[in-house]
């Protein structure tokens, strides 16, 4: 069983389109997060969701809209593309307490997203 | 604001020993976590550091300086599969644990 499944892993889209990404916990962890990583591999958080309720919300376009319908779960839609949103988008799980009280992210396998 | 810096790249031989380097500023810290991460894959926890020293595990170690806002993932005995980029990251306090900061990565290529 995967930990944190997320889909779909490709994306290629139309700019101006609009598209979602799912993603899915079964680690019982009471944190999620969507992460984008770019070309030059800096990865760098955009939200954050603790036990359903949004936490972090790190300056990103409201383009980007995310849904944590329960804590196993935390969808990303997104409105109107754009090219520079062509990107690998993480989806990750965390659960306070679980390293020091820091606690160690679980990521999916990621989600690349290509704008034309 | 928040600064996190690592060698672009490192290149090694097999059955060597690497040290990567971090060094990083940040408005508060809650702890320095490792990533490991081969290509075209996701990230996944190697250490995590909140207290000065050094922290062993197998062929991995990972050192932490508070004062000095400096830390090193230390990989002995290198084998091919530790070819992939190794990625500092640290909780500042300010948000607590649920927002690490990474910094860019480091690729380490691994040759025979």
């Amino acid at each position: 069983d995967t930990a944190v499944s997320q889909t779909p892993k490709y994306l290629v889209t139309q700019m101006g389109n609009d598209k979602s990404i799912k993603c899915e916990q079964n680690l019982g962890h009471d944190t999620m997060y969507w992460y984008k990583q770019d070309s030059k591999k800096f990865l760098k958080i955009m939200f954050s969701y603790n036990n359903k309720e949004l936490i972090i919300n790190e300056t990103v376009p409201n383009r980007f809209s995310p849904k944590s319908p329960d804590k196993a779960h935390l969808n990303l839609h997104i409105n109107s593309l754009e090219l520079g949103d062509s990107a690998v988008y993480f989806c990750a799980s965390s659960q306070v307490g679980a390293v020091g009280g820091a606690g160690e992210l679980f990521f999916g396998e990621g989600s690349r997203l290509t704008v034309l | 604001g928040q600064n996190i810096d690592q060698p672009t790249e490192m290149t090694a031989t097999e059955g060597a020993i690497v040290q990567i380097n971090c060094t990083y500023q940040t408005s508060g810290f809650n702890g320095l976590f490792w990533y490991q991460q081969h290509a075209g894959e996701a990230p996944t926890f190697l250490s995590y550091n909140v207290l000065d020293g050094l922290e062993e595990k197998g062929r991995f170690s990972s050192f932490l300086s508070r004062s000095k806002g400096y830390s090193y993932l230390l990989l002995k005995e290198l084998q091919m599969k530790d070819s992939a980029s190794y990625l500092c990251a640290v909780a500042p306090s300010y948000t607590g644990f649920q927002k690490l900061v990474f910094g860019t990565g480091t690729r380490l290529l691994v040759s025979p």
